[in-house]
């Protein structure tokens, strides 16, 4: 079955660009009708949806974030991407990739694991 | 942007209770509202999608319904390993936003 799997540093220096991979195993993350996504969830708090890139490749997200990410895809090795630009401790929080079952389901049905990243110097 | 409020933030119940969350819009949404359910240190879990569908595996005893701008998830006879934390999310026009969450305690 499909797995996702982020990968990227757990720490990252203030005014840098925190880059994060998600690996997709079991399925091409360029067929079928899937959103790929990341979220993150600050400590102890709720879930953000930062950004989404689709089947074909285009890209949408959070109008909060939208001047300081890029979301990008290596159909090659079936990867997806999330670059957060100019970071500070307010970015400090778990970051997990998702997977939108599609155009008539909207919602994440399969996760990774998260991976924790803490913005400091 | 649409924005979701879920109440209450914190429920009280002990195994074998009936419990609701509820979830409601800014503005009427067009059914895509999904429930979560989140454990301390893992990922949120599905549990409902577009309002009242259940995803499969997801025993039976959880249930959504709702339309336009309220939504409610239930929980018939309580588990034990029910005791989490349950998000709602919505979709609309390019943008997710979830609800800020309501923490399911034991008794």
């Amino acid at each position: 079955q499909v797995q996702l799997q982020e990968s990227g540093p757990g720490l990252v220096k203030p005014s840098q660009t925190l880059s994060l991979t998600c690996t997709v195993s079991g399925g091409s993350i360029s067929s079928g009708r899937y959103y790929w996504t990341w979220i993150r969830q600050h400590p102890g708090k709720g879930l953000e949806w930062i950004g989404s890139i689709s089947y074909s490749g285009s890209t949408f997200s959070n109008p909060s974030l939208r001047g300081q990410i890029t979301i990008s895809r290596d159909t090659s090795k079936n990867q997806f991407s999330l670059k957060l630009n100019s970071v500070t401790a307010a970015d400090t929080a778990v970051y997990y990739c998702a997977r939108d079952y599609g155009v008539n389901f909207r919602a994440f049905d399969i996760w990774g694991q998260g991976t924790m990243v803490t913005v400091s110097s | 942007d649409i924005q979701m409020t879920q109440s209450p933030s914190t429920l009280s119940a002990s195994v074998g209770d009936r419990v609701t969350i509820t979830c409601r819009a800014s503005q009427s949404l067009s059914s895509w509202l999904a429930w979560y359910q989140q454990k301390p240190g893992k990922a949120p879990k599905l549990l409902i999608y577009k309002a009242s569908f259940l995803e499969s595996g997801v025993p039976s005893r959880f249930s959504g319904s709702g339309s336009g701008t309220e939504f409610t998830l239930t929980i018939t006879s309580l588990q034990p390993d029910d005791f989490a934390t349950y998000y709602c999310q919505q979709y609309d026009s390019d943008l997710y936003t979830f609800g800020q969450g309501t923490k399911l305690e034991i008794k």
